[in-house]
């Protein structure tokens, strides 16, 4: 089965930018689909979108659309999830997470199967 | 977007006791694209039921999913001291997906 190994905690000044890193590994990268998914301190779960790399497709939540950018390079099975104009309410667990694809009329994906331990960021002046 | 609410908000019980767990999409859910997650204090979601009600591997057959539509259940047969945690139901339609706000399970 796949793992994950997500990028280190992070901490950001307002309006900055951030970059998580997911590494895959134990699978074929190209069968999976890769979601984000964010956890502010004391909240629930907030999906962020996600990518499928053997399409090169992206969905992005309405929330973050021109705000967030994923991205993957199968030469190193990474993907990677942009976020700029940070602000203190981005201060939260990031999570990349991975699922088997499906086919039907293009490749989705809808559950997500297998985690990283998150990557902590935190935005303060 | 569809709106998923749980309910209730806690539930406590005590170890050997059923649980369930409701989870309400404002619209329906298209071929049960309906999943659960376990999440406990300082960890990464755990996949336990996708399709509305198929475990996830490695999950124990004390864990049930069912419903379909706009109403699902998670069950619980007979909680185990592990099982306490809070557990999220989330739907994926139109190639976005939304989390509901969790059902948190405490030892009562």
């Amino acid at each position: 089965q796949v793992q994950l190994v997500q990028s280190g905690a992070e901490v950001k000044k307002p309006g900055s930018s951030m970059k998580v890193s997911c590494k895959a590994s134990g699978g074929t990268f190209n069968n999976y689909g890769f979601s984000w998914v964010r956890q502010a301190p004391g909240q629930g779960l907030e999906w962020m979108g996600g990518i499928i790399p053997i399409s090169g497709t992206a969905n992005y939540a309405q929330k973050f659309q021109g705000r967030v950018t994923f991205t993957a390079d199968e030469s190193t099975s990474t993907a990677y999830m942009d976020l700029g104009s940070l602000r203190s309410d981005d201060t939260a667990v990031y999570f990349c997470a991975s699922s088997a694809l499906y086919h039907s009329s293009g490749w989705y994906y809808y559950y997500m199967d297998v985690w990283g331990k998150g990557t902590t960021v935190t935005v303060s002046s | 977007e569809i709106v998923l609410t749980q309910s209730p908000g806690t539930l406590s019980l005590s170890p050997g006791e059923r649980a369930t767990l409701s989870c309400r999409a404002s619209q329906s859910v298209s071929s049960s694209y309906l999943a659960w997650y376990q999440q406990k204090v300082g960890q990464a979601p755990r996949l336990l039921i996708y399709g509305a009600s198929s475990r996830a591997t490695g999950i124990p057959d004390r864990f049930s999913g069912s419903g379909s539509g706009t109403d699902f259940t998670l069950t619980i047969s007979r909680l185990e001291p592990e099982d306490f945690g809070v557990y999220y139901c989330q739907q994926y339609g139109r190639s976005l997906f939304t989390f509901g706000p969790g059902t948190k399970v405490d030892i009562k």
